[in-house]
């Protein structure tokens, strides 16, 4: 049982479009997270949630989106993609705030 | 400018020497962590270590924190290829540093058989 699941594993689109990252933790924690990383393996917060509401939004641009339908699933979705977005998109879960954090094996997005 | 730095960026090692790798950070933390990462997966926590403690020891683990100077070290100890991996430290600076949990730029590890 894999404790913090993200789908797709991969994903290759191109300029312009929208695509969602969706993830899911069975850990039973209240804070959920999504990270960057870039080529260089620098890791970002972009976003954390706390029992379904936003309590970190970072300087994102608003074509990105997180959707938190219960404590257990925090979605990303991503509109007009650039060639800029490709990353690593990390998922992550704790019970306390920015303590010991469990991470998703990550998504590869690629903007083409 | 980045919370956290890791130094050096990368090391190589022969399997069962023992790895230090230093992580230095600007303001005033509630804690420190250390995490793994292998190639092409997610990170794994290793190690958590709070502003009011100076070491934390956790099977072949040892981590170091001075906040005088604002720096925390890792040592693996006895190392094998299976530690093969990039190592962040990451600063929890809230409430100051807006409930961030920032991540160092990583040390690349690799241990040789």
């Amino acid at each position: 049982d894999t404790a913090v699941s993200q789908t797709p594993k991969y994903l290759v689109t191109q300029m312009g479009n929208d695509k969602s990252i969706k993830c899911e933790q069975n850990l039973g924690h209240d804070t959920m997270y999504w990270y960057k990383q870039d080529s260089k393996k620098f890791l970002k917060i972009m976003f954390s949630y706390n029992n379904k509401e936003l309590i970190i939004n970072e300087t994102v641009p608003n074509r990105f989106s997180p959707k938190s339908p219960d404590k257990a699933h925090l979605n990303l979705h991503i509109n007009s993609l650039e060639l800029g977005d490709s990353a690593v998109y990390f998922c992550a879960s704790s019970q306390w705030l920015n303590e010991k954090l469990f991470f998703g094996s990550g998504t590869q997005l690629s903007v083409l | 400018s980045q919370q956290g730095e890791e130094d050096p960026q990368a090391l190589s090692i022969q399997e069962g020497e023992n790895a230090t790798m230093n992580c230095s950070y600007k303001t005033s933390i509630n804690n420190l962590q250390w995490y793994r990462q292998n190639s092409g997966r997610g990170l794994v926590h290793l190690i958590l270590i709070r502003s009011n403690e100076r070491e934390k020891h956790s099977g072949r683990l040892r981590v170091t924190l001075d906040t005088s100077k604002k720096s925390s070290s890792l040592l693996i100890t006895a190392s094998r290829a299976a530690d093969t991996a990039s190592y962040f430290c990451a600063t929890d600076n809230s409430p100051g540093g807006g409930n961030k949990l920032t991540f160092g730029t990583g040390t690349q590890l690799k241990v040789e058989l």
